[in-house]
């Protein structure tokens, strides 16, 4: 069935330093989306990717959608404590049912100040 | 206004008792969802609705019984509840089924003892 494999599952970095977390599906995801959890609070959208080798950027957050559409990276430069939560990628499958967003695993980022 | 609310925010319940958990979304979305989040933080969908017709229905425990009695709204049941249906109950909503973001509630945290 449909996986997307998430890693890494955990990181702490120190304030100021870059942070990347990848995403891996076994099959061509149609898309893939990016959402954020802080901690106690609930899953926030950050962002969508469509076409192949897409990138877009938010600020300090980059993301990536590989060639092969099935890989994303999210990459964080001088990480702040607000940047603190999981990370979660969300792809959904070709020829899937639809509606089904397959989640990873998430990365828990601490970032220490 | 809360987009997607439900309630409660917090349920403790010994084993064997019957519960329910209420979603709304005042965003007009077609679609809505019901994710259940474990202690290692893992998101897994258990069922999406469509215009109030099932679309999705992972393998989850008959117990579990969704009702959607309009688009706006998504209730979760749960009969004989058991030690491991302790969880963050998550429900969310989307415009449409294809490709577009999901907006999810606070989340229920769900005890049983």
């Amino acid at each position: 069935g449909q996986q997307v494999m998430q890693i890494p599952q955990y990181q702490h970095v120190q304030e100021g330093e870059d942070f990347t977390t990848y995403c891996n599906s076994s099959t061509t995801l149609s898309n893939i989306q990016w959402y954020k959890q802080r901690p106690g609070g609930h899953p926030v959208f950050l962002i969508q990717l469509v076409k192949s080798g897409e990138v877009k950027k938010q600020k300090r957050l980059t993301f990536q959608f590989g060639e092969a559409k099935k890989n994303s990276s999210l990459h964080i430069t001088a990480t702040q404590t607000t940047d603190v939560g999981t990370y979660f990628c969300a792809g959904k499958g070709r020829g899937s049912t639809l509606g089904r967003l397959y989640f990873g695993r998430g990365t828990q980022l601490t970032v220490w100040p | 206004d809360t987009a997607v609310s439900q309630t409660p925010k917090y349920l403790v319940t010994q084993m064997g008792n019957d519960k329910s958990i209420k979603c709304e979304q005042n965003l007009g979305h077609d679609t809505m969802y019901w994710y259940k989040q474990d202690s290692k933080k893992f998101l897994k969908i258990m069922f999406s609705y469509n215009n109030k017709e099932l679309i999705i229905n992972e393998t989850v425990p008959n117990r579990f019984s969704p009702k959607s009695p309009d688009k706006a709204h998504l209730n979760l049941h749960i009969n004989s509840l058991e030690l491991g249906d302790s969880a963050v109950y998550f429900c969310a909503s989307s415009q449409f089924l294809e490709n577009t973001e999901a907006f999810f509630g606070q989340g229920t945290r769900l005890t049983v003892v």
